[in-house]
């Protein structure tokens, strides 16, 4: 268990509205990442953060935008979704293993933009 | 940016048979990292990998770390019903901030 819960975990929602899904951990990690999953696509990465308020863009972060005000907190904002978001996304965290450090995947959250 | 070729894209076996998959980038990676995910759900770590040259076992589960640091395989043998799902190789460039860069998962499907 990786103590990260993702909400919603199942959204339906319609074209050019506002949607945000969060990611809690319970661990205090300092690195958190939002990763869309699309077939034929994999894993791809939205944004990340390094830290309260420092966030970065990633390969695929157009149409996207993110926040965090806590540390336990990370948020993902479609300002206007559109169907091409329609998609499975997953937070993650990076965590020291002792020997090195790695990152674990959320649950998922699946979005239907209709 | 930065790819893995992950090989091979399906796998149609019967139960007991042993499984090979693999991984190869065009750049090096310092860490290696091996999920499964099944159908609903979010990838699960298998088998993460450090060192050049280290080969790792959980329980049926093997995975080298190429000694070139490009390539990555994970071997599962005498594999059984609960093995069936979509397995990803990862790796990690180590900066923290990039995140990690997937395969695009091998599916394994067991055959009754």
């Amino acid at each position: 268990d990786a103590g990260i819960t993702q909400s919603p975990r199942h959204k339906v929602t319609e074209t050019g509205t506002p949607v945000t899904l969060r990611c809690h951990q319970t661990e205090n990690h300092r690195y958190m990442y939002w990763y869309r999953q699309d077939p034929g696509h994999g894993l791809r990465l939205i944004h990340y953060s390094y830290g309260v308020k420092d966030t970065d863009k990633g390969e695929v972060s157009d149409g996207y935008s993110v926040s965090r005000s806590k540390t336990e907190d990370f948020l993902l904002t479609l300002e206007s979704a559109t169907s091409s978001q329609t998609s499975v996304y997953f937070c993650a965290i990076r965590r020291d293993r002792g020997s090195g450090n790695t990152i674990y995947f959320g649950e998922g959250s699946w979005l239907t933009v209709v | 940016g930065q790819q893995l070729n992950q090989s091979p894209q399906s796998m149609f076996i019967q139960e007991g048979e042993d499984v090979s998959m693999n991984c190869t980038s065009s750049s090096i990676f310092n860490t290696w990292l091996w999920y499964k995910q099944d159908p609903g759900e979010g990838p699960v770590l298998l088998i993460a990998l450090y060192k050049a040259g280290e080969l790792t076992s959980n329980g049926r589960l093997t995975a080298q770390f190429g000694i070139t640091r490009k390539d990555s395989f994970l071997n599962i043998s005498a594999s059984i019903p609960s093995d069936v799902g979509i397995y990803f190789c990862a790796g990690d460039s180590g900066g923290g901030a990039d995140g990690l860069t997937f395969g695009k998962g091998t599916h394994l499907i067991i055959q009754p």
